[in-house]
């Protein structure tokens, strides 16, 4: 059985740096083909996605957002960390983990429930 | 980057009724794209990938259909349980992207 959770602080504030750890269970990042990415939903707004990281390490961002974001993990914990830099209000969201296979399309086919980050002034 | 523009960006439907949304991609995607349902409060559940290929689960009045750069997600005999919104995802290259979004309410 596969789930994902996150876990972070609810209120950031103004500037800081925001920390979010998925914890996963149920698959392996060190398999082949398994990847675990971060998207968000402002609130009122639609999905974003933000970044992946793969079994391999390799690592992709939004291009709006690349110079703000790091992604990594520890495989032995079975966490995949984001870290965002210099907050502002439009980072208010609910921020998702989900994973991807490889298989076909590579859909995101697991998704945590979301941790909701408001950024304070 | 690839952009992802659905349409429309809200409908309201009967239930019973048959809904279509559309997602084009800016460039060819081949089949690289995934459709998802999110209601307020729940985590965001895979319906189609690979443009037409029903996850496991997933009701068959859900379906999808095309390639390249225009796809459909068709409800038919739409249901109470699917007034939710609905996105379509491109997984052809990163940055993977979604599009902005379909609402469905209720007539």
């Amino acid at each position: 059985q596969v789930t994902l959770k996150e876990s972070g602080p609810a209120v950031v504030k103004r500037t800081q740096t925001l920390t979010l750890t998925c914890t996963f269970s149920g698959f392996s990042l060190s398999n082949s083909g398994m990847r675990v990415s971060w998207i968000r939903q402002p609130p009122g707004k639609g999905l974003e996605w933000l970044a992946r990281i793969d079994w391999n390490d390799d690592k992709f961002y939004t291009t709006s957002l690349k110079t703000r974001l790091t992604i990594s993990k520890d495989t032995s914990k079975n966490q995949v960390v984001l870290t965002m830099t210099t907050l502002g209000p439009e980072d208010t969201a609910t921020y998702y983990c989900a994973r991807s296979a490889r298989y076909s399309s590579m859909p995101l086919d697991y998704w945590g429930q979301g941790t909701l980050v408001t950024v304070s002034s | 980057d690839i952009q992802m523009t659905q349409s429309p960006s809200s409908l309201s439907a009967s239930v019973g009724d048959r809904v279509n949304i559309t997602c084009r991609a800016s460039q060819k995607i081949d089949f690289y794209l995934n459709w998802y349902q999110h209601k307020p409060g729940t985590a965001p559940r895979l319906l189609i990938y690979a443009a037409s290929i029903s996850q496991s689960g997933v009701p068959s009045r859900f379906s999808g259909r095309g390639s390249g750069t225009d796809f459909t997600l068709t409800i038919n005999s739409l249901q109470p349980e699917d007034f939710a919104s609905y996105y379509c995802q491109q997984t052809y290259s990163s940055p993977l992207t979604f599009g902005g979004g379909t609402k469905v309410d209720i007539k």
